[in-house]
């Protein structure tokens, strides 16, 4: 069975700081996507990582997959009250209908 | 450009009671999810499809039924409401490289 683990669960900071998420699998996904989740709404999909070493940068934030496509981190540059949210990464296996591994999430708070 | 369009939001049921979510997408996307999240448990799929006329099982899908007779409609049905089906419903549609999520329907089952 795949899983994906993510670290911290919860994180509460304050604006300006630097935070990293962490996504850390013993599978191999051939893709691994973020997402942020604000409260009482769906999941709005962040990025898309495909190749081992990738790094994808939007805006404050840095994703990078893992060499082996086995984890994935996500650094958020000077944290804002905005970026609060439930943040999930999901990992797409080998030929499974484009069926989701999702981990449990990462809850940030960032207080003004 | 709706996106997925879920409907009800909320929804409060009794125990036995039977009802339909109704999920929409207008971006002519083939795969189509339903997932149930729970508090500290994640995302879990309840039931998926590939494409028009075709659906599988995913993770949970005791007490839930699901239909897809076009591209755009996947609506899933609870028959005989549980307590344990008390979650935020989420439908959401696929295309490589990731999933539009619907805004979800909070169900209560009293």
């Amino acid at each position: 069975t795949q899983l994906l683990e993510q670290s911290p669960q919860f994180l509460s900071i304050q604006e300006g700081e630097n935070l990293t998420v962490y996504c850390n699998s013993s599978s191999v996904f051939s893709s691994l996507q973020w997402y942020r989740q604000e409260p009482g709404e769906g999941p709005v999909l962040l990025v898309t990582v495909v190749t081992g070493g990738e790094v994808k940068k939007l805006k404050r934030l840095t994703f990078q997959f893992g060499d082996a496509r086995k984890d994935s981190s996500l650094h958020i540059t000077a944290a804002q009250p905005g970026d609060t949210g439930l943040y999930l990464c999901a990992g797409v296996g080998a030929g499974n209908n484009r069926k989701l591994i999702w981990g449990l999430g990462t809850s940030l708070a960032v207080n003004p | 450009n709706a996106g997925v369009t879920q409907t009800p939001k909320f929804r409060i049921l009794k125990i036995g009671q039977s009802m339909t979510l109704q999920c929409t997408q207008d971006m002519n996307h083939n795969y189509m999810y339903w997932y149930r999240q729970d508090p500290g448990m994640g995302l879990k799929l309840i039931y998926y499809s590939v494409g028009a006329g075709i659906t599988d099982k995913g993770e949970v899908p005791n007490g839930y039924n699901v239909s897809r007779s076009t591209t755009e409609d996947f609506p899933l049905r609870l028959e005989l409401a549980a307590p344990s089906q008390t979650s935020v419903y989420f439908c959401a549609s696929a295309i490589v490289g990731g999933y539009t999520f619907g805004s979800g329907t909070r169900l209560t089952v009293v």
